[in-house]
């Protein structure tokens, strides 16, 4: 099973700002298959990056993935008041399908 | 447009078990594979297992075999999971979430419910 640690646990910043998330995996993804989640309260999560660095449908060019093999970030440019919220990695090269446990970005 | 929509809440006591539906709509039903991904409470997400509607064929995290299994009713539109010997650590939120074409790969989740808690306690 390919264990993903997402760092840091929380991030903390302002509107504006630039956020950058990391997930490590324990093995290296196949075909870098990994995809990225946004899950605020109380919501299902919703699909933002797939692929390593792919955007899904109608999400804003502020959202950006990158890395290879074991390393993956995920960047927002610049935060926007609805950005605050949980991210999840998830890898899906292998069975079992496996997430991180998330990083939480709040508002400083 | 694409919707799945889940059944409601539910309340089982330890040792029952649990069926919660997903209703799908706005898409090739069995073009896509199902998957159904769990969060207790607080807590990350955690993949329960999958399903391909065409087949019928499914795939379990092995944390859950021999508790879990999925169905699907390809005259309704609908897939089911079933999660047996309830615990209190069961106690999750559960989502139905889209994967990719049955053809291609399991793949990642660009469609889900809108969750259905499930809360175990005596």
């Amino acid at each position: 099973e390919i264990v993903l640690t997402q760092s840091p646990g929380t991030l903390s910043l302002s509107p504006g700002e630039r956020a950058t998330l990391s997930c490590r995996a324990s093995q290296s993804v196949r075909s870098n298959y990994l995809a990225w989640y946004q899950q605020k309260p109380g919501q299902a999560p919703r699909l933002l990056i797939y692929g390593t660095s792919s955007r899904a449908t109608g999400i804003p060019d502020r959202f950006s993935g990158s890395g290879s093999g074991t390393d993956f970030a995920f960047t927002i440019s610049r935060l926007e008041p609805e950005d605050f919220a949980v991210y999840y990695c998830q890898q899906y090269g292998s069975s079992p399908l496996t997430f991180g446990g998330g990083t939480k970005v709040e508002s400083k | 447009q694409v919707q799945l929509v889940q059944s409601g809440a539910e309340v089982k006591k330890p040792g029952a078990s649990v069926t919660v539906s997903c209703k799908a709509s706005g898409y090739t039903f069995t073009n896509y594979y199902m998957h159904w991904v769990r969060q207790a409470p607080g807590q990350g997400l955690e993949w329960v297992g999958v399903i391909n509607p065409s087949s019928g064929a499914t795939s379990y995290a092995q944390k859950f075999q021999g508790r879990v299994t999925m169905t699907r009713d390809t005259s309704t539109t609908t897939f089911y999971m079933e999660l047996s010997s309830l615990r209190s650590d069961d106690t999750a939120v559960y989502y139905c979430a889209r994967g990719l074409r049955v053809a291609v790969e399991w793949g990642y989740f660009d469609y889900w419910g809108q969750g259905t808690l499930v809360t175990v306690s005596s």
